[in-house]
């Protein structure tokens, strides 16, 4: 069964340090997704994108974050300056048109800023 | 108003007895409701999901009833086993071009014992 592959599973990070995370959505899918989870917390959404651009993003996802498409299969989000309270887990996720499939979410990368 | 409401948090079942957890939403732009299972560790995986133009749907023993008018929905897991034994969430997102964005319940943290 296809998976969305999450690198690093675990990351830890000095506080103002800028992080990478990355991810290999399903090839044939067309949205992507990065999402985070506090420890014991709900899932929270950050951010869409689709055709190369972001669709839509939450509050949580200001200047501080950014994501990219590199190339045709990676996708990549990164943290400028990263704060304490941005340790969390952070899902990717994507999914293809005829959206009854659902998503397909990755394992996660587990971000601990110290 | 985009908030999902999920109860219990935490529930405890015997094998072999029906789990429980519910939903409720407000955002009546909502048209699709997955659920999610999440073991430690792992990113959700889609479980069963409704839309709001069926009552009820069941995959197995997983089973989502659908009250559009009182805007709640519930996941019914029979003969219950260890093995389901997860964080449970509930989601709901409009359907939107490229906007798939999930909101999440804040989960249901499901034990089966023996």
């Amino acid at each position: 069964e296809p998976e969305v592959t999450q690198t690093p599973s675990h990351q830890v990070t000095q506080m103002g340090q800028e992080v990478i995370l990355r991810c290999v959505p399903i090839s044939n899918h067309l949205y992507f997704y990065w999402y985070r989870q506090i420890l014991g917390q709900k899932v929270e959404f950050l951010v869409s994108f689709y055709n190369n651009e972001i669709s839509e993003k939450s509050e949580i996802f200001d200047d501080q974050f950014s994501v990219e498409r590199p190339d045709g299969s990676n996708f990549t989000l990164k943290i400028r300056s990263t704060k304490l309270e941005d340790s969390a887990m952070y899902f990717c996720a994507s999914s293809e048109p005829g959206r009854d499939y659902g998503y397909t979410f990755g394992s996660g990368t587990r971000l601990t800023v110290v | 108003q985009q908030q999902v409401k999920q109860s219990p948090q935490s529930l405890i079942v015997q094998k072999g007895g029906i789990s429980i957890i519910n939903c409720a939403y407000e955002n009546t732009a909502f048209d699709y409701f997955p659920w999610y299972q999440q073991f430690p560790g792992k990113g959700p995986a889609l479980l069963i999901a409704i839309r709001p133009d069926v009552s009820e749907k069941k995959e197995g023993r997983f089973t989502i009833s659908f009250n559009k008018s009182a805007k709640q929905f519930s996941l019914h897991i029979m003969d219950s086993q260890p093995g389901d034994s997860a964080t449970y969430f509930c989601a709901a997102s409009s359907r939107g071009f490229g906007n798939e964005k999930l909101t999440f319940g804040t989960g249901t943290r499901l034990t089966i014992i023996p």
